[in-house]
């Protein structure tokens, strides 16, 4: 079964900071996710990734298939950007998705 | 994309009752997932629901206490059973959009039990 550690598991940080946020997972997959779950419990997709970096506007992930890990990045950080953001892989044994407990992401104004 | 609609939103309910979550999927989904998040733990997925057969359960989840229907390729429904307060969680329905654009999620039901 697949282990999926994120950290940190809690951070604030100050409106403009560059944030980052780690996942690893202990077996090899087929793809990560990035997920932001709201305080009401909603979650949104952010990224799929199987390779390399991808891109949505201030939000940048990057995956080391080798080393069994993904960055989530947030460039100048606002508030709307608190939530909390889980790493989530497929594969590994597993149907469907194995999920890390998440970061909780408080950005101060 | 699918769109999933998800209700209730929230609830309360009392020891020893049973909740029926329902998913509306706008389009046509071969698989739908149901996950359970408690408080301060990850997501849990339950059970996997195919249209026409029986749910795929995890380890350590049954069909006795968390009851999956799945009509048709655009609903399903899951059931806690004769609650206790440990189920008190978060619960979401989940499908698979085209390969390469990842998951997409209800909005979650808030469970309480008291």
């Amino acid at each position: 079964k697949n282990e999926v550690e994120q950290s940190p598991q809690n951070l604030t940080a100050q409106e403009g900071e560059f944030i980052t946020i780690n996942c690893s997972y202990s077996v090899g997959i087929s793809a990560l996710h990035w997920l932001q779950q709201h305080p009401g419990g909603g979650i949104v997709s952010l990224f799929m990734l199987s390779s390399g970096k991808k891109k949505h506007g201030r939000l940048i992930a990057t995956i080391n298939i080798q080393e069994k890990h993904s960055s989530l990045h947030i460039t100048a950080s606002h508030p709307r950007d608190s939530a909390v953001y889980i790493c989530a892989v497929l594969g590994g044994g597993a149907d469907g998705l194995t999920f890390g407990k998440g970061t909780h992401l408080i950005i101060q104004p | 994309s699918a769109v999933i609609s998800q209700k209730p939103s929230r609830d309360i309910c009392q020891r020893g009752t049973s909740l029926t979550i329902q998913c509306q999927v706008d389009s046509q989904v071969t698989m739908m997932f149901w996950y359970r998040q408690q408080p301060g733990q990850s997501l849990t997925l339950i059970a996997t629901a195919n249209q026409g057969s029986e749910a795929t359960y995890e380890s350590g989840f049954v069909i006795d206490k968390f009851p999956i229907s799945r009509p048709n390729l655009t609903f399903s429904t899951l059931t806690v059973s004769n609650m206790s307060p440990e189920d008190s969680s978060i619960y979401l329905c989940s499908v698979e959009r085209d390969w390469g654009y990842g998951y997409t999620f209800g909005s979650g039901t808030r469970l309480t039990v008291v």
